[in-house]
C-alpha cells in the first residue's frame, strides 16, 4: 500500500520569507510522478507542481520548486518570495498502483502572514 | 471548456435519504474518480472509472454506488445517507496515460451535510 506522509500540520511565516513543505511517501513503483496540490479556502484543487520520478532534475514553476530525493522517497515543496495568496492547504499525492486514484498525504495549512 | 464541473455546491441531507451528487467533464477523459475530504484526513479515493461502462472501488466505497453510461458524466450515489457520510466530495477527471501522465483535474467540490 502506498502512503503519503506531511509532517507539519500547520506552517506561519511572513510574506516575501522562503518556507520549504515537507512530504515523505512509500511506493513500490520506480517511475511515477509526484505531485503537490493547493487548496485555498474557495476549496478548489489547484495543482501546483509536478515532479516524474525518473528525471533528476528538480521540477521549478516560478516560486514553486522541488527538493526530489528518490532514493530517501522525499517530496518537499518550496515557495520563494512567498505572497498573501499563498496561504492555503497544500497536499502532496502520489498516484496508486494500475489505474487507482491519487493518494495524499494529511496537508500542511501554510499561512502567510502581511 | 469548462473543465470538471460538478452539482449542487452544497447539501445538507436528513439521516436515511438519498441523492446523486453530478460530475461531468468535457475535456474526453476517460479516467474519473470520485473522492472526500474530511478534516484532517486528506482526500480519500470512493470510486473510479477508467472508461464508459467500468468502474471500480477506491479505499472508502461503502454507502456509495457510482455508474458511467457516457465519457462525459459520472455520478456519485448515495442510496441512505448517513451522517458519516458528512464531507467534501471532489469529482476529477484525467487524459490518457501518455503524456499529461497522472496529472488529475478536479471539480470544484460539493459540501454534503447529513443531520
Amino acid at each position: 500500500a502506498q502512503t503519503v506522509t506531511q509532517s507539519q500540520p500547520e506552517m506561519s511565516v511572513q510574506e516575501a520569507e522562503t518556507v520549504t513543505l515537507s512530504c515523505t511517501y512509500d511506493t513500490s513503483e520506480n517511475n511515477y510522478y509526484l505531485f503537490w496540490y493547493k487548496q485555498p479556502p474557495s476549496r478548489q484543487m489547484i495543482l501546483v507542481i509536478r515532479q516524474e520520478a525518473y528525471k533528476q532534475q528538480n521540477a521549478t514553476e516560478n516560486r514553486f520548486s522541488v527538493n526530489f530525493q528518490k532514493a530517501a522517497k522525499s517530496f518537499s515543496l518550496k515557495i520563494s518570495d512567498s505572497q498573501l495568496g499563498d496561504t492555503a492547504m497544500y497536499f502532496c499525492a502520489l498516484p496508486g498502483g494500475g489505474a487507482d486514484g491519487l493518494t495524499f498525504g494529511k496537508g500542511t495549512h501554510l499561512i502567510i502572514q502581511p | 471548456n469548462a473543465g470538471v464541473t460538478q452539482t449542487p455546491k452544497f447539501q445538507v441531507l436528513k439521516t436515511g435519504q438519498s441523492m446523486t451528487l453530478q460530475c461531468a467533464q468535457d475535456m474526453n477523459h476517460e479516467y474519473m474518480s470520485w473522492y472526500r475530504q474530511d478534516p484532517g484526513m486528506g482526500l480519500r479515493l470512493i470510486h473510479y472509472s477508467v472508461g464508459a461502462g467500468i468502474t471500480d472501488q477506491g479505499e472508502v466505497p461503502n454507502g456509495y454506488n457510482v455508474s458511467r453510461s457516457t465519457t462525459e458524466d459520472f455520478p456519485l450515489r448515495l442510496l441512505s445517507a448517513a451522517p458519516s457520510q458528512t464531507s467534501v466530495y471532489f469529482c476529477a477527471s484525467r487524459p490518457p496515460l501518455a503524456g499529461d501522465s497522472d496529472t488529475q483535474y478536479f471539480g470544484p467540490g460539493t459540501r454534503l451535510t447529513v443531520l
